[in-house]
């Protein structure tokens, strides 16, 4: 158990719809990085946040938003659902602003029909 | 533009031999590598690391070798042993302003035969 929850654990909606992934990181981390893992594919580096504040942003799509609370935990916002946007969804976290020794979350699966 | 490659999809190795798992990395900014092991329905769980001023680093089973000049580096598992068994991916990290990020290879799904 490496600390991070995420939830849900499964998702299945419809194209065209939202929906919002959440993620806790461990206690006393302050970064948090969200990754997409497409079928046959790599995490795809999304978004990252330190403190509150957005940090560094990677290939992200424009539908896609995220954002991290006072608390800590973040969530991931994904608009105007399209087939394309099934994947695995992981939130990482790290003590540092930019830590290489990131915990991941045991991920949300996203099915979008 | 895939800047972390990872050419073998699937690798099998029978137990007790050395599992021998590739990596190779076009961006020379890059001055941090990691693996991580992920098992099914589990997030990716950090295995081993090294920097870019090493050439090699050991933790127990495990080898990390960087040959920079090929941009290339390999983790060894010897011996390996069943409970191996799961996808490695290889990342690699390195400044970019005031953050550093992950780049992820896709994978190689390692079995190992008892």
């Amino acid at each position: 158990d490496s600390g991070v929850t995420q939830t849900p654990k499964h998702l299945i909606t419809a194209t065209g719809q939202r929906v919002t992934l959440r993620c806790s990181p461990r206690s006393g981390d302050l970064s948090v990085y969200w990754y997409q893992q497409s079928l046959d594919q790599g995490l795809q580096f999304l978004i990252q946040y330190y403190n509150g504040e957005e940090r560094a942003k990677g290939n992200i799509l424009e539908r896609f938003s995220a954002q991290q609370f006072p608390d800590l935990h973040s969530e991931l916002n994904l608009s105007s659902l399209e087939l394309g946007d099934s994947a695995l969804y992981f939130c990482a976290s790290s003590v540092e602003r930019g830590g290489e020794w990131q915990y991941f979350g045991p991920g949300t699966r996203l099915t979008v029909t | 533009d895939q800047q972390v490659k990872q050419n073998s999809p699937s690798l099998s190795v029978q137990e007790g031999r050395i599992s021998i798992l590739n990596c190779d990395y076009t961006n020379s900014m890059f001055d941090y590598f990691l693996w991580y092991k992920k098992y099914p329905a589990e997030g990716p769980t950090f295995l081993i690391s090294i920097s870019s001023i090493k050439d090699k680093n050991e933790d127990g089973r495990f080898t990390v070798f960087l040959n920079k000049s090929a941009k290339h580096l390999s983790l060894h598992i010897v011996p390996s042993q069943p409970g191996d068994s799961a996808v490695y991916f290889c990342a690699a990290s390195g400044a970019s302003g005031s953050a550093r990020q992950l780049t992820f290879g896709s994978g190689t799904q390692l079995t190992v035969l008892p």
